[in-house]
Parts: C-alpha cells; structure tokens; sequence
C-alpha cells in the first residue's frame, strides 16, 4: 500500500536555527514528490521534485530528493517566524490506470521569537 | 482567475442528513481530487477523477460518492452522514503544463452533529 511518513510531527525552534524536516515514501511507479506549506488554509506549493540528487532552492527553502533509498528532505535555514506552518510532503504515483496524489500527516513546525 | 472555486465554505449537518460539496476549476485541468483533513492527519485521498468520465477510491472513500460531471465540475456526496466525517474538505486539481502541482479550492469546514 502506498505511504507517506513524515517526521518529525511536530518540531519547536528558535528564530535564526536551521531545520530539516524529512519525508520518506513506498509507491508504485514514482512520479514525483511535492512539498507544500500550510499555514491557515490551503495548502501552497513549494517544490516538486522528479529527479535523484537535484536540489530545488527558493530563498531559505531547499529540498532534495533521493530516489534510492526514498526520502527526502526540506531544509529552512535563518528561520523566521513566519515559517511557523505545517509542511506537508506528498508524492505521485502510477496506479493501475490513473496517478494518485497522497500525502504525508505533515510536519507542525512552530519558531519561537 | 478564479482557479479552483469550492462550496460551501461551511456547513453543519444532523447525523443522517446528506449534501453535496460542489468544486469547479477553470484551468482546464484533466484531474481533480477530493481531500479531507483532520488534527494530525495530513491531507487523506477520498477519492479522485484523473479525466472526465473516470473516478477512483483514495485511500479513505467509505461514506462518500463522487461525480465528475463534466471536465469543470467534481462534486462529492456525502448520503448519510456520520460525526466522524466532520473535517476540513478540500478539493484540488492539476493537469497542463504544470501536471504535477496540485491547485486547492479554499476548503468547507463541515460539522456532523
């Protein structure tokens, strides 16, 4: 059966601290990994990710993806307050006709002033 | 652009009662999906519709239909419905350039009493 496993749940750091949030996943026929951030509502994209040791980079946020061992990791460096959210990692994959799209339970990531 | 447009925004039913959730997207999206979301539990696949005419179970379908109407319009009825289906329902899309990413509505925050 298909999952996704975050961790950890829930993290607590300081403004200014490095996180990394982790992802790993069993899916039949990969297609790609997402990462989104959700803070009130829905959910916002971050990243996606297709392709072994590429890193994705976008301001403080990076993520890479390894498709080998079937994890990967989001990186938040010089944390700020406004990165308090949940951060949901989800992957795509083939099933018998159609893809499917499931997600992790999500990492609660709180920063402290 | 209104992107992927959902109703209503709130509900709450007695136990037993059914309703429909409408969702609508204008991107010309080929799939569409239907997410509920509860404390600590991430973001679950009820079910999804990856073309017009085809709809599959996610990983929590019971207690749920769904039409997909016409290549715009992806409905989810609930026909009895239970306290346990109280959650957060979003619905999403993805499809053209960018097949990978999914598109969410606003969510509907429904209530069984």
């Amino acid at each position: 059966e298909d999952k996704v496993v975050q961790s950890p749940l829930s993290l607590v750091v300081h403004e200014g601290d490095t996180v990394t949030l982790n992802c790993s996943y069993e899916v039949t026929n990969f297609r790609s990994l997402l990462w989104y951030k959700q803070e009130k509502k829905a959910p916002t994209f971050l990243f996606m990710l297709t392709s072994s040791g590429i890193e994705k980079k976008s301001g403080r946020l990076s993520s890479i993806l390894d498709k080998k061992e079937l994890f990967s990791i989001l990186n938040i460096t010089a944390t700020q307050t406004g990165d308090s959210a949940v951060y949901l990692c989800a992957v795509e994959g083939m099933g018998h006709r159609d893809d499917k799209i499931i997600f992790g339970k999500g990492t609660r990531l709180h920063i402290l002033p | 652009n209104a992107g992927v447009t959902q109703t209503p925004k709130f509900q709450v039913l007695k136990t037993g009662q059914s309703m429909t959730l409408q969702c609508a997207q204008d991107m010309n999206h080929n799939s569409m999906y239907w997410y509920r979301q509860d404390p600590g539990m991430g973001l679950r696949l009820i079910y999804y519709s990856a073309s017009e005419g085809t709809t599959d179970k996610g990983e929590v379908p019971n207690g749920y239909n769904v039409s997909r109407l016409n290549k715009r319009e992806f409905s989810l009825r609930l026909e009895s419905a239970a306290p346990s289906q109280t959650s957060v329902y979003f619905c999403a899309s993805s499809g053209g350039r960018f097949r990978e990413k999914l598109f969410f509505g606003s969510g509907t925050q429904l209530s069984v009493l």
